[in-house]
């Protein structure tokens, strides 16, 4: 079955860019009708959507973090990325990748990373 | 965006008991919205979806109800492992969660 899984930097430093790489096992990410999606989880703010790409390219962010945030996809690797440039302490938090179905559900996530923004 | 609020924010109850939780949408977000289970230390997992459809594998005890701007989560018949913080979700506008709902055992 469809696996995900994140990697990355569990420390970044203020004014930095946050990097993180989801890499989907047990299918492809060019499966039809799906959308690879980001979101956080503050300790205070709770779940917040940050953004998903289908396998062509194409992506839907967050306004609210839009000027900060690209999210690439790499097919040939079956994984997709995140950049949050900038950060803050704001931005500490488990982030996590998930498959979006045409329905708006996530229905598959990967098991989470935290990602502190300290000096 | 459209906001979602729960209610209780948490809630104890006995094993065998039925629990109901409601979501209340900001504005009309039609059927569009997912119910979510999450565990201390692990990823959220899809329950319900488009209000009232059962994810697969799912138990038949948990059920959604719903639309327009007012939506409810029902556990029935309390286990055990049921035990965790319930979220709602809504796809209309910009996607945003509820602020969660606390499940614990009396």
């Amino acid at each position: 079955q469809v696996q995900l899984r994140e990697s990355g930097p569990g420390l970044v430093k203020p004014s930095q860019t946050l990097s993180l790489t989801c890499t989907v096992s047990g299918g492809s990410i060019s499966t039809t009708g799906y959308y690879w999606s980001w979101l956080r989880q503050h300790p205070v703010k709770g779940l917040e959507w940050i953004g998903y790409i289908y396998y062509t390219g194409s992506t839907f962010n967050n306004p609210s973090l839009r000027s900060r945030l690209t999210i690439s996809v790499d097919t040939s690797k079956n994984q997709f990325s995140l950049k949050l440039r900038s950060v803050t302490a704001a931005d500490t938090a488990v982030y996590y990748c998930a498959r979006r179905m045409t329905t708006g559900a996530f229905d598959i996530w990967g098991q989470g990373t935290l990602v502190t923004v300290s000096a | 965006d459209i906001h979602l609020t729960q209610s209780p924010s948490s809630l104890s109850a006995s094993v065998g008991d039925t629990v109901t939780i409601t979501c209340q949408a900001s504005q009309d977000i039609r059927n569009y919205l997912n119910w979510y289970q999450q565990k201390p230390g692990k990823a959220p997992k899809l329950l319900i979806y488009d209000a009232s459809d059962l994810q697969a594998g799912v138990p038949s005890r948990f059920s959604g109800s719903g639309s327009g701007t007012s939506f409810t989560l029902t556990i029935n018949t309390l286990q055990p492992e049921d035990i965790a913080t319930y979220y709602c979700q809504q796809y209309d506008d910009v996607l945003t969660f509820g602020g969660g709902t606390k499940v614990e055992l009396k």
